[in-house]
């Protein structure tokens, strides 16, 4: 199993709509997840993190199922400007690893009016 | 009021040349960071600096040499550019290192797209 692996993308969902992504991770020892969104052509920034069962943001909710070692980014009422691709990540947790994120390979979500 | 810079945001150069990039965070953090980021979107981890010390060193040629002048600055410098280091080369900070089982939000500057003809 890779380390981080995301759906394959891309998502073309109407405005609206309800899309849900899942990652899954191999270090059962992972303690802690993020979701980062990216824009084209932009920098990474942190959407979510997820440090327990899950985490809701407003339209956002982020579930974490640690038995099956997978993480999953609920989008609900989708607008337009959530086009983007989601990054699922994972910290390295020691010292000597020095704060090293572990992306995943993305998942493109487009949402048409 | 830029939390991550970087300059500069395009580099364009032929193979063979020597080129650097710089990045400042007016953050106050302690942990800086280079990534790669391919043409198939992989985000990869190069080097992390930790108050000027150097704590991860990815498997990364040895072309590339990070220098942290201090803890707000951390440059990029690359010799001999070969076409496969074009890309887009993120900076990031966050407020310490990881060291628990709760970890600091990566803070990551705007990117610079190298361009290798």
């Amino acid at each position: 199993r890779k380390e981080v692996e995301q759906d394959p993308g891309p998502f073309n969902v109407p405005e609206g709509a309800t899309v849900a992504f899942n990652c899954t991770y191999s270090n059962s020892a992972s303690q802690s997840f993020f979701w980062y969104r990216q824009d084209c052509r932009k920098e990474p920034k942190l959407l979510m993190s997820v440090y327990s069962s899950g985490n809701e943001d407003g339209r956002f909710t982020a579930q974490l199922n640690r038995a099956s070692q997978y993480i999953s980014l609920l989008i609900r009422d989708s607008k337009l400007s959530d086009s983007a691709t989601y990054l699922c990540v994972v910290p390295l947790r020691f010292y000597n690893q020095g704060g090293k994120l572990i992306f995943g390979q993305g998942t493109e979500l487009s949402v048409k009016p | 009021d830029t939390a991550v810079s970087q300059t500069p945001k395009y580099l364009v150069t032929q193979m063979g040349n020597d080129k650097s990039i710089k990045c400042e965070q007016n953050l106050g953090h302690d942990t800086m960071y280079w990534y790669k980021q391919d043409s198939k979107k992989f985000l990869k981890i190069m080097f992390s600096y930790n108050n000027k010390e150097l704590i991860i060193n990815e498997t990364v040629p040895n072309r590339f040499s990070p220098k942290s002048p201090d803890k707000a600055h951390l440059n990029l410098h690359i010799n001999s550019l070969e076409l496969g280091d074009s890309a887009v080369y993120f900076c990031a900070s966050s407020p310490r290192l990881a060291g628990g089982p709760l970890y600091n939000e990566q803070f990551f500057g705007p990117g610079t797209r190298l361009t290798v003809l």
